[in-house]
């Protein structure tokens, strides 16, 4: 099966400009994540969505960080307008559907990530 | 929310070496899951392990859920071990909420 899709792979630009980041999952996989990694870090949770709702994005700084899932399959991040520490790299994952633990609920799978610096 | 805590920080062996690699985490979950972050920031699913004891290969892991803590052992190892591991934990109280600990990172010298 083909993986977790995730671009750009990387990103310069300035503090107080935007940039977006895309991600198209593993097909049929309901849930899917975007985790912020700062260098030295485990990866943080920002968003879960489960099909195209919103599970958790009580980590997600809602003044200038936006997501959505359009008709619950790829996943755009945005941020506008970034600040220096806002430099990591950003990871989308996603996990089958269900919630029991035989069928693989919240195994997840990484894509290879979108390594973002402000300037 | 829920603390979770990885043991040793950095840990360099010569090649062949075994190690063992902790998480202990502050409450109940639902699952654990164990990572390798390769040197290129890939992050590799080795184990799905809630409870009990898998093995893989030269990896194994254990978790004992009822003490809040896995362990990932690593035998004869290989330079191609070398490389970030983290555990992450779920909680399905807080809608499948993920953490992760800051990693474990390995260094297998020639």
């Amino acid at each position: 099966e083909a993986g977790v899709a995730q671009s750009p792979r990387y990103k310069i630009i300035e503090k107080r400009q935007s940039v977006a980041f895309w991600c198209n999952p593993i097909s049929g996989h309901a849930t899917l994540y975007w985790y912020q990694q700062i260098l030295g870090q485990g990866p943080k949770l920002l968003i879960q969505f489960q099909n195209n709702g919103v599970v958790d994005d009580s980590q997600l700084p809602k003044d200038r960080f936006s997501a959505e899932r359009l008709k619950g399959v790829d996943s755009t991040l945005k941020i506008q307008p970034a600040k220096l520490e806002d430099s990591a790299v950003y990871l989308c994952a996603s996990s089958p559907p269900g919630r029991r633990l035989s069928s693989g609920a919240n195994v997840l799978t990484f894509g290879a990530g979108s390594r973002l610096t402000v300037l | 929310g829920i603390q979770v805590e990885q043991s040793p920080p950095d840990l360099i062996l010569q090649e062949g070496a075994n190690s063992t690699l902790r998480c202990n985490f502050s409450d109940s979950v639902n699952n654990l899951q164990w990572f390798h972050q390769n040197p290129w920031g890939q992050l590799i699913n080795l184990f799905y392990i809630p409870s009990g004891t898998k093995q893989n290969g030269r990896l194994s892991a254990t978790t004992v859920a009822t003490e809040r803590y896995s362990l990932l052992y690593i035998s004869s190892s290989q330079t191609t071990d070398s490389g970030v591991y983290f555990c992450a934990v779920f909680r399905y109280t807080n809608a499948g909420k993920s953490t992760f600990g800051d990693g474990t990172t390995l260094t297998v010298k020639p």
